[in-house]
Order: structure tokens, then C-alpha cells, then sequence
């Protein structure tokens, strides 16, 4: 069976320091995981994707995350925050070759100025 | 290339009513995925197509379908509206498995009253 654990359902940091976003997950078989953002009244934005290849993984606007097989988790970072990062953040698994995407309840990330 | 569309933006039922919510998928992608999202609430998945076949399903009920067509856009009808069904639909599109992410519409906020 999946899960997905988003550790935290709100984070708050100031512009210009460090992003932390923490997701456990659970998978019987050997999963993709991603993480997409959702900007308010918009649809999902893929971020990044780990597919079995290098553990960290770089995606879009700077974000980043790192595989951690050991601890079963892939939190999402960034070395600096800015204002439009604003945004509901997700983790996903999805089996290999499979479907039935499961998606983390969300993270909330606010940036203060 | 062009991204995922859906139609209509925006939908107000009554209950009791059928729905149709349509969706065109990405260029090049042959399976789409349909996503419930409750306020506040992270995606729950309903179905996923790929040529034209049901190939996955979530914890929805019957009242709940869809239909692929021969160019890939889909279709999501629920039938006997009730009042939490209202939610962001979102649907999703792929190439062949969501391995590697998909793309997501920007969804079709219907409100059931």
C-alpha cells in the first residue's frame, strides 16, 4: 500500500532564507515521486521528479530534492526563498509503471517580506 | 505544444443533477487521469484512461464515469449530485504512465447547492 505524509500542513519563513518542505512516504514497490505547487485558483505545477536515477533530484525555480531511501522520505528545499514561492506545495508517489497517484494532504508555504 | 484545457471554468448544479466536465490532453500524451480536490484538501484520485479503456480507479462510487476519446481528450460525468461533491475537478494528462509526472488542467471548480 502508498502513503504520503507532508509533516507539516503549514510553514512560514522570510524572504531570503532557506525552504524546508517535509514528506515521508510509504510504497510497496519502487515509486516515482514528485513534488508539484498549486498557486491559488491554478492547477498543479510539476516541480521535480525522482525515477529511480540520481537521489537529488534539481527542478524548477530553484527548488530541489533529495531521495532518501534509509529514511523513506523526499523533502523539498530551496536555499532562498522569494515572495511568488508563495503557494500550496504537494508530495506524490506513484508506483513504477503504475497509476493511482497518491498525493500528500499539502503544505502551505508563506514568505514574509 | 499546448497544455491541458478544460471546460468550463466554473459550474453551478443543483442536486440531484448530471454533470459533464470535459477535458483536451496535452499534445503527444495518450492517458488522462481525472482528480477530486475538496477545499483545503489535497487531489484524490477518480480515474485514469488510457486508449480509451478504464485502466485504474479510486475510492469513487458507479455514479462517477468517464469516456476517452479517439484523440485522447476525456470526459468525467457524475451523475445524482450531491453536495459534497462539490470540489476542483482536476484532470491530468501523460504519456502512458504518470512515471513521469503529468500535466494538469487548470481545473473546473464546480459548486453543488
Amino acid at each position: 500500500a502508498q502513503s504520503v505524509t507532508q509533516l507539516d500542513s503549514h510553514v512560514s519563513v522570510s524572504e531570503g532564507t532557506p525552504v524546508l518542505l517535509r514528506c515521508n512516504y510509504s510504497s510497496s514497490y519502487s515509486p516515482s515521486l514528485f513534488w508539484y505547487v498549486q498557486h491559488p485558483n491554478k492547477g498543479l505545477q510539476l516541480l521535480l521528479k525522482y525515477t529511480s536515477a540520481a537521489t537529488l533530484v534539481k527542478g524548477i525555480n530553484g527548488f530541489e530534492a533529495e531521495f532518501k531511501k534509509s529514511e523513506t522520505s523526499f523533502h523539498l528545499t530551496k536555499p532562498s526563498a522569494h515572495m511568488s514561492d508563495a503557494a500550496e506545495y504537494f508530495c506524490v508517489v506513484t508506483p513504477a509503471g503504475g497509476f493511482k497517484t497518491i498525493f500528500g494532504a499539502g503544505t502551505r508555504l508563506f514568505v514574509k517580506a | 505544444e499546448t497544455g491541458v484545457t478544460q471546460s468550463p471554468t466554473h459550474l453551478i448544479k443543483t442536486r440531484g443533477q448530471q454533470v459533464t466536465l470535459r477535458c483536451s490532453s496535452q499534445s503527444g500524451h495518450n492517458t488522462v487521469s481525472w482528480y477530486q480536490q475538496a477545499l483545503g484538501q489535497g487531489p484524490q484520485f477518480i480515474f485514469q484512461y488510457y486508449r480509451e479503456e478504464e485502466n485504474g480507479r479510486g475510492n469513487f462510487p458507479p455514479r462517477f464515469s468517464g469516456l476517452q476519446f479517439p484523440n485522447y481528450s476525456s470526459e468525467l460525468n457524475v451523475n445524482a449530485l450531491e453536495l459534497d461533491d462539490s470540489a476542483l475537478y482536476l484532470c491530468a494528462s501523460s504519456w502512458t504512465t504518470p512515471d513521469y509526472g503529468y500535466t494538469f488542467g487548470s481545473g473546473t471548480r464546480l459548486t453543488v447547492v
